[in-house]
């Protein structure tokens, strides 16, 4: 059974400051990897994906990589903002058991804040 | 605009009764799934459906039960069996069940007291 795990629960930084979340899974079984962002009770708004072939992505200051063979993926935050306070949600899309359809399984967040 | 709806952003209920929440989508999307999000802990899966008139349970479908009569509409009932059932509730579609690309609506927070 998959299991995803982020580290750590919560991060709080001063504006600037460069950042590191992190993720590990499993099963390195998986098709690809994202990582979401959720603002305080709305929904999941994607990142960035990592098809299980690719090391890694970029979107302006994010920067996920993908190690498979070891079960670990990293989201790098640059420069960072008071905006970019939220929770960081990674999930892997991996085959469901059973059947031919995948299944995202989410890790648990991390809850960062960027202080002015 | 296209996307996907939850109805209503926050739901009061007493104990003992079972409440329905409402998940739309005008994306013409075939999969649809419930998940169930606690503080501290991440999405879980409690149902999915492939296609019209058919849905499979997830991994804590214990307590909750669904219907897709319709492609746009994939209601959620909480049923009083369900032990703990104040929680963030979050729908979300995809294009085909194969498709790991899952677009979410804005979540439904349930207070049951």
């Amino acid at each position: 059974k998959q299991e995803v795990t982020q580290i750590p629960a919560a991060l709080s930084v001063p504006e600037g400051e460069n950042l590191v979340l992190n993720c590990s899974f499993t099963d390195s079984a998986i098709y690809n990897l994202q990582w979401f962002r959720q603002d305080p009770g709305k929904g999941l708004t994607s990142l960035l994906l990592i098809q299980s072939s690719q090391r890694e992505q970029t979107s302006g200051r994010l920067n996920a990589s993908l190690d498979k063979s070891s079960g670990r993926s990293t989201l790098y935050i640059a420069a960072s903002q008071p905006g970019d306070s939220a929770t960081y949600l990674c999930a892997v899309y991996s085959n469901a058991g059973g059947t031919s359809y995948g299944k995202l399984t989410f890790g648990q967040g991390t809850i960062l804040t960027v202080h002015p | 605009d296209g996307g996907i709806t939850q109805s209503p952003k926050y739901l009061f209920r007493k104990e003992g009764q079972n409440v329905t929440l409402s998940c739309e989508q005008n994306l013409n999307h075939d999969a649809m799934y419930w998940y169930r999000q606690d503080p501290g802990q991440g999405l879980r899966l409690i149902y999915y459906s492939q296609i019209v008139n058919d849905f499979q349970k997830g991994d804590i479908a214990e307590g909750y039960s669904v219907s897709r009569e319709k492609k746009e509409s994939f209601p959620l009932t909480v049923t009083s069996a369900q032990k703990n059932p104040t929680a963030f509730y979050l729908c979300a579609s995809s294009i085909r069940p194969t498709s790991y690309e899952q677009y979410f609506g804005p979540g439904t927070r349930l207070t049951v007291t």
